[in-house]
């Protein structure tokens, strides 16, 4: 299957500090990213879709201006946490498909904690 | 939009048993069902995907099957084996949420030895 990376693996920062996070597609392109939160024994929550080029599309309820996605390339997407708060300490997970494509391959996630 | 209903939340079987889990959908137009295994503090991997023309598929101990007129599909895992020990995630994708997967809550497997 394909395979997609997540950078860093897990963050400890500062309350008010901001944390980027990488996402790779590292044999495919990946026109369109998807970025998911994760609870503890909780499914996955979209937090918005990414397709390269473009502005991301966010899910209700979710910050555009607290979380910054970008999709420069067609292997790479970034998400950026602004002035990161407790609150904000999650498991991030990117996804990544290819064009015309129906599957979605998931990154290794990456733990952030607020302190 | 779809709704993804999975059951159960959790499952215990003995080693070498079966498992089953199932998952019914909303939206009729949905026409990719792919399921997950995420093991603790990893992201989802894909193990199987079945597609709204083929009623079930296999692949060595895992199948899928689905019910286009019911709206449901189920995950069968055989000879289970404490490395299947994990939350399994069924998705549906629909036209009609451009094409996007909905998640299904998560079954957490525990296979005991």
């Amino acid at each position: 299957g394909a395979v997609v990376s997540q950078h860093p693996s897990w963050v400890i920062c500062k309350s008010g500090t901001s944390v980027k996070i990488e996402c790779r597609s590292l044999d495919f392109q990946a026109t369109t990213m998807f970025w998911y939160r994760q609870f503890p024994k909780q499914s996955l929550m979209l937090m918005a879709t990414s397709n390269e080029g473009s502005k991301a599309t966010y899910e209700q309820g979710v910050e555009k201006d607290k979380f910054l996605i970008n999709h420069a390339s067609l292997t790479l997407s970034t998400l950026t946490v602004t002035s990161a708060h407790p609150e904000d300490s999650s498991f991030y997970i990117c996804s990544a498909r290819g064009r015309g494509r129906e599957t979605q391959y998931f990154g290794p996630g990456t733990r952030l904690l607020v302190l | 939009g779809e709704n993804v209903e999975q059951h159960p939340s959790t499952l215990s079987v003995q080693e070498g048993d079966s498992a089953v889990i199932k998952c019914t959908y909303s939206d009729s137009a949905s026409n990719y069902f792919p399921w997950y295994k995420q093991e603790l503090g990893k992201g989802p991997q894909l193990i199987i995907d079945i597609r709204s023309n083929v009623g079930e598929k296999k692949d060595q101990r895992i199948a899928v099957t689905l019910n286009k007129t019911a709206k449901h599909f189920s995950l069968h895992i055989t000879e289970t084996q404490p490395e299947d020990s994990a939350v399994y995630f069924c998705a549906a994708r629909s036209r009609n949420a451009g094409n996007m997967l909905t998640f299904g809550g998560g079954t957490r497997l525990m296979v005991k030895p």
